[in-house]
């Protein structure tokens, strides 16, 4: 079974461009999370989809970011324009929809703004 | 809110010795909690998860955690260091009052383990 996947694995970046970021979950998980971690700092939650419906975006950090799932299916998150504290690793976890079920991550992306 | 305090940045044994790695949480509803593992180069990986079953956890790779409600602890554990251990380490814990299936992790800062030959 294919693991969740995140492309692009790394993407660099000028201020005030754009990046669209995509999560290809594990097939068959209705649950799709958001994460990032900025250097130096702890993993923090972003959002939350169940299907294609978003569930919690408290973790937004400000209109600049923009997640989409269409279809219940992969996933992308753009920043746009993209800030230099945007830099960091956005990973994507999945999982289904028990409480208590494994969230599985992907690598993450790692971004960069210059 | 929840939190998770992971205590050390960084922490380094020797090949055969005790790993040990801190973890303390806040919540004011019983947790879940968890830990992760993160190798060079790759994603998070689950170690092992405690949802209220056995306070004893059995995880991948000889290791275990033991849920410690009284000390708000859950601290990582395995018995002898090998190399392919060298790794970052997180504690999570899950915030089930969210309603719905919104179980979203809050991490700690992690802890990096480092194994001498």
């Amino acid at each position: 079974e294919a693991g969740v996947t995140q492309f692009p694995s790394h993407s660099v970046i000028e201020k005030g461009q754009t990046v669209t970021l995509r999560c290809d979950p594990i097939s068959g998980h209705d649950n799709l999370y958001w994460y990032r971690r900025v250097m130096g700092k702890e993993i923090k939650f972003l959002l939350h989809f169940v299907k294609e419906s978003k569930q919690d975006e408290s973790g937004m950090p400000n209109n600049r970011f923009l997640a989409e799932r269409t279809g219940g299916t992969y996933s992308t998150l753009k920043v746009q324009p993209a800030e230099l504290e945007d830099s960091g690793v956005y990973f994507c976890a999945s999982s289904q929809v028990r409480s208590t079920d494994t969230q599985y991550f992907g690598p993450g992306t790692r971004l960069t703004v210059l | 809110a929840q939190s998770v305090t992971q205590l050390g940045s960084h922490v380094s044994v020797s090949e055969g010795a005790l790993v040990l790695l801190r973890c303390n949480y806040s919540s004011s509803v019983p947790p879940y909690l968890f830990w992760y593992v993160q190798y060079p180069n790759q994603g998070l990986q689950l170690l092992l998860k405690y949802t209220s079953a056995a306070t004893l956890v059995k995880g991948i790779n000889g290791f275990e955690a033991e849920f410690k409600k009284s000390e708000t602890s859950f601290h990582l554990t395995k018995p002898s260091a090998h190399m392919s251990d060298a790794a970052e380490y997180f504690c999570a814990v899950s915030d089930l009052r969210s309603g719905g299936s919104n179980y979203k992790l809050t991490f700690g800062k992690g802890t990096l383990l480092t194994v001498n030959p």
